[in-house]
């Protein structure tokens, strides 16, 4: 299986902020690399596709960059909705792997 | 609106056999492969394998071959992911959600949830 790695695991931030959060895939995966929200008590929502294809109606502040094993997502100025978990994962191979999540808190 | 509603929460024992659904609405359900993605409890996501509803061919995750069956029914726009047996360890989370093969292979739409506790 291909293993995904986040970092950092959680972070703190205040409103306005920006924030990257990095996925490392441990081999290459091409840009078949999906970005996911999750909030407490919520269903997962798509943010990103295809490593930097922003979902229909996801807020333009969300965006994500990278090819090969390395991505990020940045959020360049944070809202107070959008702290969560923030989940990658890779659809290059079955089974496809999410990363263990990153978790935004309000610093 | 396109969506996905999965069925009610279900509290089972151990043994026990239990189907849950993942309907279809606002678009052409045969379309889309389906997925399955478990959360255990304070876990992250894992992808369980999909389904074509077309006609029902699946991929599982190994470990799960065989402990779950996806089917699908064409005529109600139905999902469902079915356990003949559960143990305590099928507590979780388990969430469907629409892939977009188009889109490099997104799950695009998620369903809300159905909650499966599994405890004697």
């Amino acid at each position: 299986d291909i293993q995904m790695t986040q970092s950092p695991s959680s972070l703190s931030a205040s409103v306005g902020d920006r924030v990257t959060i990095t996925c490392r895939s441990s081999q290459n995966i091409n840009s078949y690399l999906n970005w996911y929200q999750e909030k407490p008590g919520r269903a997962p929502r798509s943010l990103i596709y295809a490593a930097s294809h922003l979902q229909s109606g996801v807020p333009s502040r969300f965006s994500g960059s990278g090819a090969g094993t390395d991505f990020t997502l940045t959020i360049v100025s944070l809202e107070p909705e959008d702290f969560a978990v923030y989940y990658c994962q890779q659809s290059y191979n079955t089974p496809w792997t999410f990363g263990q999540g990153t978790k935004v808190e309000i610093q | 609106d396109v969506q996905l509603v999965q069925s009610g929460a279900e509290v089972k024992k151990p043994g026990e056999s239990l189907k849950i659904s993942c309907q279809g609405f606002g678009y052409k359900f045969a379309t889309y492969w389906i997925g399955w993605v478990r959360q255990m409890p304070g876990r992250g996501l894992e992808w369980m394998g999909i389904i074509s509803p077309a006609d029902s061919d699946s991929r599982y995750r190994p470990p799960l071959q065989g402990q779950v069956t996806f089917s699908a029914d064409k005529s109600t726009n139905t999902t469902y992911l079915q356990w003949r047996s559960l143990r305590a360890s099928d507590t979780a989370i388990y969430y469907c959600a629409r892939r977009r093969h188009e889109l490099l292979d997104v799950f695009d739409i998620w369903g809300q949830g159905t909650m499966v506790t599994v405890s004697s």
